[in-house]
């Protein structure tokens, strides 16, 4: 089956830094979403992105299907941007794979 | 709107035991999805539900069932629960075409003694 990997698998960042998060599958998806799953638990929706580039304040994310990857770009972070960061994707129909995750640490 | 609910949040079983989880969305999605999250891990799909009156095994269907109720409820049910079922279980729903995003649910945090 498809396989997803993603890195860094654990990042620390001072306040204010960038970050790039990547996502790699191993064969073609239909779909793709990032999620930030925060302290609490609570999975909280990003970015639904099979292809091209989209942007919400500080974060934005990019997907080059054809090459069968993606990026999670934050900027300025805040320690509010800590959790972990997954991507899942949608291979076909409606099953879902989802990469074991970038765990975040920002630091004030 | 409340979104995708999910009860209860927190149970303990003993081995054995059996406990059905609830699942409700308010959205009018045709798709609802069962996960579940172990300690370091992402989410891997138990069962799904790709609209009403069908169900689906996904990656990690043994020791479940699932009854979609109707539109709007999608349940869970652990016949026999075993230690292994320790986890964190997740509720999520989209519709049927695109977008497929998916939304989900605070999640259910079971612990199998």
């Amino acid at each position: 089956g498809i396989q997803v990997e993603q890195s860094p698998p654990d990042l620390i960042l001072q306040e204010g830094a960038n970050s790039t998060l990547r996502c790699n599958f191993s064969d073609s998806v239909n779909n793709l979403q990032w999620f930030h799953q925060n302290p609490w638990g609570q999975l909280i929706n990003l970015f639904y992105i099979p292809s091209g580039t989209k942007q919400n304040g500080r974060l934005s994310a990019t997907t080059v299907a054809t090459e069968r990857y993606s990026l999670l770009y934050i900027s300025s972070s805040q320690t509010t941007d800590s959790g972990v960061y997954f991507c899942a994707v949608y291979p076909g129909g409606f099953k879902t794979i989802f990469g074991a995750g970038t765990r975040l640490f920002v630091k004030a | 709107n409340a979104g995708v609910t999910q009860t209860p949040k927190f149970q303990v079983l003993k081995t054995g035991q059996s406990m059905t989880l609830q699942c409700a969305q308010d959205m009018n999605h045709n798709s609802m999805y069962w996960y579940r999250q172990d300690p370091g891990m992402g989410l891997r799909l138990i069962y799904y539900s790709a609209s009403e009156g069908t169900t689906d095994k996904g990656e990690v269907p043994n020791g479940y069932n699932v009854s979609r109720l109707n539109k709007r409820e999608f349940s869970l049910r652990l016949e026999s629960a075993a230690p292994s079922q320790t986890s964190v279980y997740f509720c999520a729903s989209s519709e049927v075409r695109a977008p497929y995003e998916q939304y989900f649910g605070p999640g259910t945090r079971l612990t199998v003694t």
